[in-house]
């Protein structure tokens, strides 16, 4: 198995509402990582979870709470989400430190998310 | 990290060598170069990464030059299905675990 999958794939959601993104990959990789992308630009990055624990948070509102119950699963929790947080979420997941140079990242295609 | 150059975009015929530059003059001798890239909708791709010596996979060849300020993606035999955006990002070895995007570059393969 060599995929990220993501699900859903489409969410939308109001502003009161919580919801989940989910990704999982059975890669044996180590680290994973939340991205976020709006429209005509490039990803950007939002946290990264290292052996199950946070080790980057991008100064990410607290709306979004990211998890990693385990080494194949990770989840990004949404809760009193603005309009403007509209995108598509990207997870993606390496080899561990150390290693993650030596090869690339493998991504998922992502979860578009609406908020109304 | 070093920071790198792409065009905004570029053409290409199908069937013909895409070439996509890339500069990257503030290198470091430890930093290697990323090639990704992203088709519409869809999370970005890894393609292939180099050092300083040129390398070749079954997607494409990247060619680093002597002084490692630059390099060229070559997608040898483009298709319609290439046609993406295309993103060089230099890393340092043993630096923190962000791949950090830049703005890329629109490749756009004609029939």
């Amino acid at each position: 198995d060599t995929e990220v999958t993501q699900t859903p794939k489409h969410l939308v959601m109001g502003m009161t509402n919580k919801k989940s993104l989910k990704c999982e990959q059975h890669m044996g990789h180590r680290a994973m990582y939340w991205y976020k992308q709006k429209a005509k630009k490039p990803p950007e990055l939002m946290f990264v979870y290292s052996y199950e624990k946070l080790s980057i948070n991008e100064s990410v509102p607290s709306r979004f709470s990211p998890e990693c119950p385990n080494s194949s699963l990770l989840n990004l929790h949404l809760h009193a989400l603005q309009p403007e947080d509209s995108a598509l979420y990207l997870c993606a997941s390496s080899l561990a430190k150390g290693t993650l140079l030596l090869y690339g990242y493998t991504f998922g295609s992502g979860t578009r998310l609406t908020v109304v | 990290d070093a920071k790198t150059t792409q065009p905004t975009s570029m053409d290409c015929a199908e069937g013909r060598a895409a070439n996509l530059p890339c500069n990257h003059s503030t290198i470091s001798g430890n930093e290697y170069v990323y090639w990704y890239r992203q088709i519409h909708s869809q999370g970005p791709q890894y393609i292939i990464h180099g050092l300083k010596n040129n390398e070749t996979n079954e997607m494409a060849s990247l060619i680093i030059t002597e002084d490692r300020k630059s390099s060229t993606l070559i997608l040898p035999h483009a298709t319609l299905r290439d046609t993406a955006v295309y993103y060089c990002i230099v890393r340092a070895q043993g630096g923190s675990e962000k791949l950090v995007f830049g703005k890329g570059m629109k490749l756009t393969v004609n029939p």
